[in-house]
């Protein structure tokens, strides 16, 4: 079965710190990997994908890696600021189902002053 | 482009009632879902469609029926709402396959007493 697990469940930092989400999948073929910033009463909100062949992909102070190879994602998010609170979702899609997607349970972020 | 738009944002209802939720997009997307989202259990997909007047179950359909008669239109029905109803409705639309970005509305917050 599809399975996507994100850690750590929550993590609170300091504004102005840095930290670094994990996704680990067992969803394969692999397609493509996509993580979604969830703010409190939003709905999820696209901010990178990546493909099989792509390591790296960056949005602003967001940074994410893939290792196809071992199935790790991270999202690591620099200089944090407290509009960086909220919650963050792994999604995996495979080749095969045509249009299901794989979530995760997300990682909820809490920024303090 | 509005995006996607569904409504109502809030409903309270009384067990056994029925209602529809609406979500709307306005981008010709093909495909349509709608997901609910409890604490600690993720995003899952109650129904989806591939086009007008295609439809299908996702992972958990109990009590819930959808229909698809125009390309912009994907209302959710409750038949007859239970308390174990109560959660946060998501409407996503996105143009094709799973690897296509899929953008979400901004949720209905479902309580059911």
């Amino acid at each position: 079965k599809n399975q996507v697990e994100q850690s750590p469940q929550s993590l609170i930092i300091l504004e102005g710190k840095n930290c670094t989400l994990q996704c680990n999948y067992t969803v394969s073929p692999f397609s493509n990997l996509r993580w979604y910033k969830q703010d409190t009463g939003r709905g999820p909100v696209s901010l990178t994908i990546m493909t099989f062949s792509e390591n790296t992909k960056s949005n602003g102070r967001y940074t994410a890696t893939l290792d196809a190879d071992t199935k790790q994602s991270s999202l690591h998010i620099t200089a944090s600021q407290l509009s960086d609170s909220a919650s963050y979702i792994c999604v995996v899609s495979d080749q095969n189902s045509g249009y299901a997607l794989n979530f995760g349970k997300g990682t909820s972020l809490l920024v303090t002053p | 482009n509005a995006g996607v738009t569904q409504t109502p944002k809030f409903q309270v209802l009384k067990t056994g009632q029925s209602m529809t939720l609406q979500c709307a997009q306005d981008m010709n997307h093909e495909y349509m879902s709608w997901y609910r989202q409890d604490p600690g259990m993720g995003l899952r997909l109650i129904h989806y469609s591939v086009g007008a007047g295609i439809t299908d179950q996702g992972e958990v359909p109990n009590g819930y029926n959808v229909s698809r008669s125009t390309t912009e239109d994907f209302p959710l029905r409750l038949l007859s709402a239970a308390p174990s109803q109560t959660s946060v409705y998501f409407c996503a639309s996105r143009n094709g396959l799973a690897g296509a970005g899929q953008f979400f509305g901004p949720g209905t917050r479902l309580t059911v007493l």
